[in-house]
């Protein structure tokens, strides 16, 4: 099955600083690759989303970049705020399946 | 926010014991999936179904089974709970299957004595 390892498992940023979360995966059949936030005691939700014949993906001030060669995908926040602190998921599709990543904590800073 | 609605939301039950808990979607989404929610380790996928009376393994399977009678129905238990399925669970749906929305639960905590 698809393995999906993100990095880093926490992240601190001063508010107004970019946030970067990787993640690579182990099928290269793997097309789509979803990003979920989970705010605390919340569900998470879909942020946003990249299939594979897509390098990049923008939506206001987050985005997602793919390198289907190197099987990795990042998301990248910028000008972080306060409502950005969540624990941020990857995913992968495989086998029409998702296998998520361990989870990245976010922290924004005042 | 997706009509789908979990119960119990909370509860605690010892070792041994039969556990369901129980999905309910409003959506008429054809796909439905059971995920634990465990500290670094993510969601993983316990079952999912594809339709009514269709359902499959995921990565954590044993020890659960699962039921869908119903498109908006779709039941986990657990035949005899122990502490290693002390964990957050969260019901899931979409229309698409795969490459598509996950519409997620508000999740179910259970705790294993």
């Amino acid at each position: 099955g698809e393995n999906v390892e993100q990095h880093p498992s926490t992240l601190s940023v001063q508010e107004g600083d970019s946030a970067v979360i990787k993640c690579t995966y182990s099928d290269s059949a793997s097309n789509y690759f979803p990003w979920y936030k989970q705010e605390l005691g919340k569900r998470p939700q879909l942020i946003i989303d990249i299939r594979s014949n897509v390098g990049e993906k923008k939506d206001q001030r987050i985005a997602v970049t793919l390198n289907k060669t190197a099987k990795h995908f990042s998301l990248h926040i910028t000008e972080t705020q306060p409502e950005d602190s969540a624990v941020y998921f990857c995913a992968a599709e495989n086998d029409y399946k998702l296998s998520f990543g361990a989870g990245t904590t976010v922290t924004v800073r005042a | 926010d997706a009509g789908i609605t979990q119960s119990p939301r909370h509860k605690v039950t010892e070792t041994g014991t039969p556990v369901t808990l129980r999905c309910h979607q409003t959506e008429n989404h054809r796909y439905m999936y059971w995920y634990r929610q465990d500290p670094g380790h993510g969601l993983r996928l316990i079952h999912y179904s594809y339709g009514v009376k269709d359902t499959d393994k995921g990565e954590v399977s044993d020890g659960y089974s699962v039921s869908r009678s119903k498109t908006e129905d779709f039941l986990l238990t657990l035949e005899s709970a122990t502490s290693s399925q002390t964990s957050v669970y969260f019901c899931a749906t979409s229309s698409i299957q795969g490459a598509g929305e996950l519409f997620f639960g508000e999740g179910s905590r259970l705790t294993v004595l």
